[in-house]
């Protein structure tokens, strides 16, 4: 079975713009997560989507936005981007709910903003 | 609240050393526990996991054992290799009601020394 994927794996912004990441899950998973990762503040949790529904939003500023589709893909949108936002965003697919099923990750896509 | 702390890094050893990470928690109700290994340049993969107490969670020769009396989940190998390098997070995850969290200790970065 394949994994997460994730796409781009890499990407170059400057300040200002926008951008949307895209995730798609494990076959048959209807849950996706989003998590940012930076040196500075580790592993935080941004949203939770399942059945294309927003069920747990992070401690992040209305800029960071995402959805999901009904077949589970899922993309997340950062709008008007700042310095801070440089990160290595990661989904996680899991078969259901955060919290009740084990999370796999993908390999991430790092975002440089200059 | 729900937390995890992990030991801090990083960890040096040589090949064939004996590992032990800490890791230890705190949470409401029954979480469940997981460690996740993170390569250079790589997302998060799932190493080995635990759903109850008691339980042990092993795999690649790495294990952990749930102990709820102690609120601990400690990541152990008896004989490291090179290719052991990495970043190893504990994590918790539970959900309560509608709300479900998966939550990383600061990770502690492994280096395995031929």
């Amino acid at each position: 079975k394949a994994g997460v994927t994730q796409t781009p794996r890499y990407l170059i912004k400057t300040r200002g713009q926008q951008v949307t990441l895209s995730c798609s899950p494990i076959s048959g998973h209807r849950s996706v997560s989003w998590y940012q990762q930076t040196p500075g503040q580790g592993l935080q949790f941004l949203f939770e989507y399942f059945s294309e529904t927003q069920r747990n939003k992070g401690n992040f500023p209305g800029r960071f936005s995402g959805r999901q589709f009904s077949n589970s893909r899922s993309e997340m949108n950062v709008s008007t981007l700042e310095l801070g936002d440089s990160a290595l965003y990661l989904c996680a697919s899991s078969l259901g709910l955060l919290g009740e099923e084990t999370q796999y990750f993908g390999p991430g896509t790092r975002l440089l903003v200059l | 609240g729900n937390s995890v702390t992990q030991m801090e890094g990083p960890v040096t050893l040589s090949e064939e050393a004996f590992l032990t990470i800490n890791c230890t928690y705190t949470a409401t109700g029954y979480p469940s526990l997981f460690w996740y290994v993170q390569y250079p340049g790589e997302g998060l993969q799932l190493l080995l996991k635990a759903t109850k107490a008691d339980d042990k969670g092993s795999n690649k020769g790495f294990e952990a054992t749930y102990r709820k009396e102690t609120t601990s989940f400690h990541l152990e190998k008896g004989s490291v290799q090179v290719s052991d390098s990495a970043v190893y997070f504990c994590a918790l995850s539970r959900r309560s009601g509608n709300t479900g969290k998966l939550i990383f200790g600061q990770g502690t970065t492994l280096q395995v020394k031929p």
